[in-house]
């Protein structure tokens, strides 16, 4: 079955910084791969998502990147602000197996101020 | 529009007690999931619906586990004779898509299970 691998699992930056998060998966039929934010206590929520036809996808400073042949994808915040602190997981699906997610393991940011 | 919602949003159960975890999922929905995410983990798959059809059940961990939506809108996930490693949030997430076309899904605030 599916697997996905995330890192790197704690991540602290400074505001205004970058944070780069990377996940790998195993199932080359995979073919949608959100990103979920999850504050302490909270519900996930879809931050971004990108589909296998597409390599890269943008939304004001989110960004996810995909390489299909290493199966590997990536998401990007940039300008870091205090309300961005987190955990964050990438998922990895193919419509064939149902749509369910197989979720990385998170990644905790902080951002300091 | 309402979102999903599950309720109890808190259980706390002696083991050997039987629990049921209610998700109500967005209007209209076609597709429901449920997810069991332990502490400091990603959530991970347990079961599929498309409308009252369960059609995946592989992330189920025991025949203590039973989920059913009988009327494909409300699904209620049943633990039999909890035991102390059943504690996790369960997460219950619904999506518009069926089949080939993938839509989000929507997480509901999820249903914290404590085994004592």
């Amino acid at each position: 079955g599916e697997n996905v691998e995330q890192h790197p699992s704690t991540l602290s930056v400074q505001e205004g910084d970058s944070a780069v998060i990377k996940c790998t998966y195993s199932d080359s039929a995979s073919n949608y791969f959100p990103w979920y934010k999850q504050e302490l206590g909270k519900r996930p929520q879809l931050i971004i998502d990108i589909r296998s036809n597409v390599g890269e996808k943008k939304d004001q400073r989110i960004a996810v990147t995909l390489n299909k042949t290493a199966k590997h994808f990536s998401l990007h915040i940039t300008e870091t602000q205090p309300e961005d602190s987190a955990v964050y997981f990438c998922a990895a699906s193919y419509s064939r197996g149902g749509n369910k997610l197989v979720f990385g393991a998170g990644t905790i940011l902080r951002v300091k101020s | 529009g309402a979102g999903v919602s599950q309720s109890p949003r808190y259980k706390v159960a002696k083991r050997g007690q039987d629990v049921a975890l209610r998700c109500d999922p967005i209007s209209g929905h076609v597709s429901l999931f449920w997810y069991q995410q332990a502490l400091g983990q990603g959530p991970e798959f347990l079961t599929y619906f498309q409308n009252e059809a369960q059609l995946d059940k592989s992330g189920l961990p025991s025949d203590r586990f039973f989920a059913e939506r009988p009327e494909g809108s409300v699904s209620t996930l049943k633990i039999q004779r909890t035991q102390q490693e059943d504690s996790a949030v369960y997460l219950c997430a619904s999506s518009f898509s069926a089949g080939r076309i993938y839509n989000e899904q929507f997480f509901g605030p999820g249903t914290r299970l404590t085994v004592l």
